[in-house]
């Protein structure tokens, strides 16, 4: 059973670069047709996607959140990291980790959806 | 990108019928999902390329689609069945979005 866990500081100063990284066991990050992601959630309201990273290193990212989004994998280590610069109290946030399934199936249509997920870590930006 | 715009709230008693909606433009040529969450809980994948179930969610889960809405259809609510429900998709530029959430009170 293929399982993710967050780990990172839970406090960051504002300004100040929040770094994440996701384990991943039960299954292989360089798996053909799977991209890693991250998801986050301000407390009280929805979800928000970062952005994700293939195990070759290609990225996809949110545009509203690209200038300050660094993602990068350890195929060797099977896990994936998260830096995202500048740090406001608006990055607070329950993070997750997520398996990003992406490919274009038959009928030419991209199937793009997270179906394994992190417990998710809470990171508060604050002094 | 594209906004998915889901109500906010949906109230059903108990062996009724909820109705959950998600509009977005880019719907009739990308694929939507859907996610529960329960508090405390990350999100769960409970509906996959609009209206396939992915193994171990009940039958009384069901998606479908119509233009530029999905709906998620749960038959017989359950009281279990109280949590928030999130769509979700992508557009041609692989930028992947969520709908704002709908939370579902069982009476």
């Amino acid at each position: 059973q293929l399982q993710l866990q967050e780990s990172g500081p839970g406090l960051v100063k504002p300004s100040e670069t929040l770094s994440l990284t996701c384990f991943v066991s039960g299954g292989s990050i360089s798996s053909s047709g799977y991209y890693w992601g991250w998801i986050r959630q301000p407390p009280g309201k929805g979800l928000e996607w970062i952005g994700s990273i293939y195990y070759s290193g290609s990225t996809y990212y949110n545009p509203s959140l690209k200038s300050r989004v660094s993602l990068s994998v350890d195929t060797p280590k099977n896990k994936f990291s998260l830096k995202l610069t500048s740090a406001t109290a608006a990055d607070t946030a329950v993070y997750y980790c997520a398996r990003h399934q992406h490919y274009y199936d038959s009928s030419g249509l991209l199937t793009a959806t997270f179906d394994y997920w992190g417990q998710g870590t809470l990171v508060t930006v604050s002094s | 990108s594209y906004d998915l715009t889901q109500p906010p709230s949906v109230s059903v008693s108990p062996g009724q019928t909820a109705r959950i909606t998600c509009s977005g433009a880019a719907l009739p040529k990308q694929y939507a999902y859907w996610f529960q969450q329960k508090p405390g809980q990350a999100p769960i994948l409970i509906m996959y390329k609009d209206s396939e179930r992915p193994s171990g969610i009940p039958e009384r889960f069901s998606g479908s689609s119509s233009g530029t809405t999905v709906t998620l259809t749960i038959s017989g609510v359950q009281a279990e069945d109280e949590a928030d429900y999130y769509c979700q998709s992508a557009d041609s530029s692989d930028t992947s979005m969520f709908g704002g959430g709908t939370k579902l009170t069982v009476l």
